[in-house]
């Protein structure tokens, strides 16, 4: 029941984009994407709601499919601050919720 | 606005021994979750409160575990008696609403070590 995340890890030049994806095997309907930086917590980026809905956040943006229960995190123009591990969290329709199995993104100059 | 309190932000102690970790939350929030972090188990929820009621304690491992929550502003994690594979990081985290809802806010962690 945990999401699973693709890829499990990415390593970009500062400037590339990337994209981070999550996929549950239970129907969901709210999707939840956090950053957690080596020796801290994770920190809430942002949260869709609604089926096919877009957010974003800085140069952070991510999309929600809901019919396919599938998220993706887009980083455009990486900065080195957007180094750590992404996670999705899923809130699926049986009211329970899930961490993914993390992301870890390394920006380089 | 203070954040997510946790202590002991480190505990090292031998097993067998009982461990304790606490948990203030934001003031407002009426959920409040306990996770394990490990490298081979990620990030796992072990039990969730929604109004210091638990709802969902299905992630507890054992019965060496348990949780309380006696009011709005402090919860407990407790682990009695304590083995090395209980090594991880716990965080706290809350929000408010209920589960999946509402962002959570975590806790800076507390690291144990079970020798």
């Amino acid at each position: 029941q945990q999401p699973v995340q693709s890829p499990q890890a990415v390593i970009l030049r500062e400037g590339e984009d990337a994209v981070i994806n999550c996929s549950s095997s239970k129907a969901l309907y709210s999707v939840h994407w956090y950053r957690q930086k080596h020796g801290e917590a994770p920190v809430f980026l942002m949260i869709l709601l609604k089926g096919g809905e877009q957010k974003g956040h800085e140069k952070i943006s991510a999309s929600f499919n809901e019919k396919k229960q599938q998220s993706s995190l887009y980083l455009t123009a990486s900065q080195l601050s957007y180094s750590g591990t992404y996670f999705c969290g899923t809130a699926n329709t049986g009211n329970q919720f899930y961490f993914g199995t993390g992301t870890s993104l390394t920006v380089i100059p | 606005d203070a954040g997510v309190i946790q202590s002991p932000r480190h505990e090292v102690t031998e097993m067998g021994q009982e461990v304790t970790l606490r948990c203030k939350p934001i003031s407002g929030h009426n959920s409040l979750f306990w996770y394990r972090q490990t490298m081979m188990r990620g990030l796992e929820l072990l039990i969730y409160f929604n109004n210091n009621v638990p709802i969902d304690d299905s992630g507890m491992p054992e019965d060496r575990f348990s949780a309380k929550m006696p009011n709005a502003s402090f919860s407990t994690l407790k682990i009695q008696p304590s083995e090395p594979r209980d090594s991880a990081v716990y965080f706290c985290a809350s929000s408010f609403g209920v589960r999946g809802n509402q962002p959570q806010h975590f806790g800076d962690g507390t690291r144990l070590s079970i020798l």
